[in-house]
């Protein structure tokens, strides 16, 4: 099956600083990649969703500024959390969408970056 | 309202038994439903989708009841491994990214 990979896997960072997640694709090429955030006991909300070459696109609540998404290439997407606070301490997961040509609608999940914020 | 909303549980179930729990959907455009699961501090995983006309997967049996906007898993001859979180997804129609909205979870725990 497709693999997906995140890095790093925790990260521990203090107030104020950034921090960059990685989304990488490693056997097929993702035209689309999502970005959710789970806090604990509460579902997957979605964050955004990046096209390669193209802005992110945002959900209601999410903010562009301090959540930066680049995707850069078919097989990489990075979110940069700016000015992290420790309300930002969460389970950051990707995920790849397969090429629409491909006839496939799967996402297939990263294992997820824990951040902490202290 | 939640687009998707589960019992969070836990549902206890002695290993070997039979556990059964729904999904409710709030969005009538929705058109592909599917079980995750998803284990502690772990990514969800695809258990199975979910089919109009109710489909089996080993021990586990999922049905979709449109008129209702409910889904439901059942699991069968329970097994220790299958303590988790089971996650219910659905996918709309009018989405042409494929976004996926999650519940936030039924949590199962087998005990022995």
């Amino acid at each position: 099956g497709a693999v997906v990979s995140q890095h790093p896997s925790r990260v521990i960072c203090k107030s104020g600083t950034s921090v960059k997640i990685e989304c990488r694709s490693l056997d097929f090429q993702a035209t689309t990649m999502f970005w959710y955030r789970q806090f604990p006991k509460q579902s997957l909300m979605l964050m955004a969703t990046s096209n390669e070459g193209s802005k992110a696109t945002y959900e209601q609540g999410v903010e562009k500024d301090k959540f930066l998404i680049n995707h850069a290439s078919l097989t990489l997407s990075t979110l940069t959390v700016t000015s992290a606070h420790p309300e930002d301490s969460s389970f950051y997961i990707c995920s790849a969408r397969d090429r629409p040509a491909s006839g496939r609608y799967e996402q297939y999940f990263g294992p997820g970056t824990r951040l902490t914020v202290t | 309202r939640k687009e998707v909303e589960q019992d969070p549980g836990p549902f206890n179930v002695p290993e070997g038994a039979t556990v059964a729990f729904n999904c409710t959907y709030s969005n009538s455009a929705s058109q592909s439903f599917f079980w995750y699961r998803q284990d502690c501090r772990k990514e969800p995983k695809l258990l199975m989708s979910v089919y109009s006309s109710g489909n089996e997967d080993g021990r586990f049996t999922a049905q979709l009841n449109r008129a209702s906007q409910y889904i439901s898993l059942l699991i069968r001859d329970s097994k220790l491994s299958d303590s988790a979180t089971y996650l219910c997804v659905v996918r709309l129609s009018t989405d042409s990214w494929g976004k996926l909205q999650f519940g936030a979870g039924t949590q199962v725990v087998v005990t022995p």
